[in-house]
């Protein structure tokens, strides 16, 4: 079974200035998907971004970015600019690939952006 | 492109009563997977459909239960209630092919509150 571990319950930043989310994870898989989705105080889960597990190639979207470290079983998002609509609960999740739509969550890390 | 729907958004129930959650998927999208949240247990899959089957499950009692329809809308159900089942209902979908990284899109989910 895989499990997905954050170690952070809460971490706070100023705006403008950089933040970095943990996770860690355990599979035995070879081929799966990595996401951080953020949920808002509105409950609404948003996906932030995605990683392809065979892509050694970090994803960046915007000031999103995530650092995949794949014999580590690592995978970390990077926040630059801190804006306070980033103000969130952020997921870490894990896909099976080939296995349906089955997310296993982390516990969540909540964020809080102060001006 | 309407996003994810789910009805009710809020409903009170007492132990013992059932009920009934619906969500309607983005257009096209095949696949609908239900989440239950909770403060204590997170964010843990209830099981997916694609097409009408279920294709996964998660490690939840038979009372609760699922179906999806010809036009991939899906109800869960829970019987019996328990002060337990208490939580914030998430429905996901998903065009649900078994190649790529599917991205789930989530609704703004189902607040159960059982007395």
């Amino acid at each position: 079974a895989q499990t997905v571990t954050q170690s952070q319950p809460e971490m706070s930043v100023q705006e403008a200035e950089t933040v970095t989310l943990s996770c860690t994870y355990d599979t035995s898989e070879n081929n799966y998907y990595l996401f951080w989705y953020k949920q808002p105080p509105s409950r609404q889960m948003i996906l932030v971004i995605r990683q392809e597990a065979y892509k050694q190639q970090n994803a960046t979207e915007n000031r999103f970015s995530v650092n995949f470290q794949k014999a580590a079983k690592s995978f970390s998002l990077k926040i630059s600019d801190s804006q306070l609509g980033d103000t969130a609960m952020y997921f870490c999740a894990f896909m099976k690939q080939e296995y349906g739509n089955k997310l296993v969550f982390g516990a969540g890390t909540i964020l809080r952006v102060k001006s | 492109k309407a996003g994810v729907t789910q009805t009710p958004r809020y409903l009170i129930k007492t132990r013992g009563q059932q009920v009934t959650l619906s969500c309607s998927p983005i257009s096209g999208h095949r696949s609908v997977s239900w989440y239950q949240q909770t403060p204590g247990q997170g964010l843990q899959f209830l099981f997916e459909y694609f097409s009408e089957t279920q294709r996964n499950k998660g490690n939840f009692p038979g009372r609760f239960s699922g179906r999806q329809f010809s036009n991939s809308r899906s109800e869960m159900n829970v019987s019996t209630l328990e002060l337990g089942d208490s939580a914030l209902y998430l429905c996901a979908s998903s065009s649900g092919g078994l190649s790529g990284a599917n991205v789930l899109t989530f609704g703004a989910g189902s607040r159960l509150t059982v007395l």
